[in-house]
C-alpha cells in the first residue's frame, strides 16, 4: 500500500514562489503526479515525476528523489487563479492501474 | 480528442435511497475507468476500478457497487445510501497512468 503526506495547507503572496512538499512511503514505486483541484471542480494534471530530477513546465516546476521517498511541486511567480488544492498522488509498481492520491494541500494566494 | 462525463452534477438523496450515478468517455477505446470518492477536507479514495468490461475491480467493502456494461460505460450504484455516502464521486480515465478526471458529481445524503 501507499502512505503519502503532505501540508494541509499553505498560504503566500502574488508573485513570489510557493514549495509543497510530498513524502511517500510504498511497497513498489511507479511513477508521481501532481494535480490541481479548485474548490469544487475535478482536478487537473500538472506533472508526471518517474526518474530522479527536476520536471520544469512554465510556471510550475516538480522534482523527485526516488531514494528519500520525496517530491515536491514548486509554483512561480503565483498568481491568484493558483489558489486550489494540489494533490500528490503514487503509482504502484505492482499495480500500474492504480493511483493512490494524497490528503491535498490547499494553497492560498494573497494580493 | 477524448472526453469524459459524469452525471448527474449534483443530487440530494434520503437514507435508504438507491443511487445511480453515470460515466461515459469518448474518443477512446479500452480505457481504465475508475470511480473514486472525496469526502470534505480529505483525499480521494479509489473505489472502484476496471481494466475491461464485466472486470470491475473493489478497493474497499461498503454499499456500494460498479458495473461497466460497455467499453466506455462505467456506472455507481447503491441499493440503499447510508448517511457516509455523502461526498464528492469523480469518474476518471486512463490509458498509459496519468488520470482524467469527469466533472464529478456531488451527493448529499439527508
Amino acid at each position: 500500500g501507499q502512505n503519502i503526506d503532505q501540508p494541509t495547507e499553505m498560504t503566500a503572496t502574488e508573485g513570489a514562489i510557493v514549495q509543497i512538499n510530498c513524502t511517500y512511503q510504498t511497497s513498489g514505486f511507479n511513477g508521481l503526479f501532481w494535480y490541481q483541484q479548485h474548490a469544487g471542480e475535478a482536478p487537473t494534471f500538472l506533472s508526471y515525476n518517474v526518474l530522479d530530477g527536476l520536471e520544469e513546465k512554465g510556471r510550475f516546476s516538480s522534482f523527485l528523489s526516488r531514494s528519500k521517498g520525496y517530491s515536491y511541486l514548486l509554483l512561480k511567480e503565483l498568481q491568484m487563479k493558483d489558489s486550489a488544492s494540489y494533490l500528490c498522488a503514487v503509482r504502484d509498481q505492482w499495480d500500474d492501474y492504480k493511483l493512490s492520491f494524497g490528503a491535498g494541500t490547499t494553497v492560498t494566494v494573497r494580493a | 480528442s477524448q472526453t469524459i462525463h459524469q452525471w448527474p452534477a449534483t443530487l440530494v438523496q434520503p437514507v435508504g435511497s438507491p443511487l445511480s450515478l453515470e460515466c461515459t468517455v469518448e474518443g477512446t477505446s479500452n480505457p481504465n475507468l475508475y470511480w473514486y470518492r472525496q469526502a470534505a477536507g480529505r483525499g480521494l479514495q479509489l473505489l472502484f476500478y476496471s481494466v475491461g468490461i464485466g472486470q470491475i475491480s473493489s478497493e474497499v467493502p461498503q454499499n456500494l457497487s460498479a458495473s461497466r456494461p460497455q467499453d466506455r460505460q462505467f456506472i455507481l450504484s447503491s441499493k440503499k445510501l447510508l448517511l457516509s455516502d455523502s461526498g464528492f464521486y469523480l469518474c476518471a480515465w486512463s490509458d498509459t497512468g496519468e488520470l482524467f478526471f469527469g466533472e464529478g458529481s456531488r451527493l448529499t445524503v439527508l
